[in-house]
């Protein structure tokens, strides 16, 4: 069975300062990796997504995310912190072919302080 | 370019009244369908997906049901509201079956059940 645990479910950084939510997945197979970025009051965004191309992979608004297998992390980082980040992130973990089921994780509120 | 619309934004209903959310999608055609819950402080819960016109799968025993009337018509429904049914409803919608691809996600409905 797949499942995807996310460190941390509150995350504070100060603008300009580096941003770190961090993801663990399990999964029997190769996985699909996602993340995805929730305002207020507002569906899911995808922030960006792993599919066994390049290890590190580059997403919308400056994020990236690095696919680890040895670790099974799945991290995203952004170098500096913007007020506009503040939200919820979650990462999310698909099974590849013959699955229908995407496992979300609880989500990270990030909080940035001024 | 694709969109996906869901409404209402906000719904307060009381205790044993009818449920009805709907969700279209535009700008594609056989889309996979799905209705998510996102309780306060949890992650997303996969409720029902459909892969085409009448064809509903369900994930979890519920007090709610849906229907895909028309291709790219997604419908959420209740007789019968329980408390329980509160929380953030979202729809998506994916390319592939198993989607490897991401979601594209609607804007939400908030229920509230009074």
């Amino acid at each position: 069975a797949q499942s995807v645990t996310q460190l941390g479910s509150h995350v504070s950084v100060s603008e300009g300062a580096l941003v770190l939510l961090r993801c663990n997945y399990s999964s029997s197979v190769p996985p699909y990796l996602f993340w995805y970025v929730q305002y207020p009051n507002q569906g899911l965004q995808l922030l960006l997504k792993y599919t066994s191309a390049a290890t590190l992979v580059k997403g919308i608004n400056g994020f990236e995310a690095e696919f680890k297998k040895s670790e099974t992390s799945f991290h995203l980082t952004k170098p500096s912190a913007h007020m506009s980040d503040a939200a919820e992130y979650f990462c999310a973990v698909t099974k590849g072919a013959g699955g229908f089921k995407t496992i979300f994780g609880a989500g990270t509120r990030l909080f940035v302080k001024a | 370019s694709q969109t996906i619309h869901q409404w209402p934004a906000t719904l307060v209903q009381p205790v044993g009244s009818p449920l009805s959310l709907e969700c279209t999608v535009e700008g594609t055609s056989n889309p996979n369908l799905y209705w998510y819950r996102q309780a306060a402080g949890r992650g997303l819960q996969l409720l029902f997906y459909s892969v085409g016109i009448g064809q509903i799968s369900s994930e979890v025993p519920q007090n709610l049901s849906a229907s895909r009337p028309q291709d790219r018509q997604f419908i959420l429904s209740s007789k019968k509201l329980l408390l329980s049914d509160s929380g953030f409803y979202l729809c998506a919608w994916s390319v592939e079956q198993a989607p490897i691809g991401g979601y594209t996600f609607g804007s939400g409905t908030r229920l509230t059940v009074v």
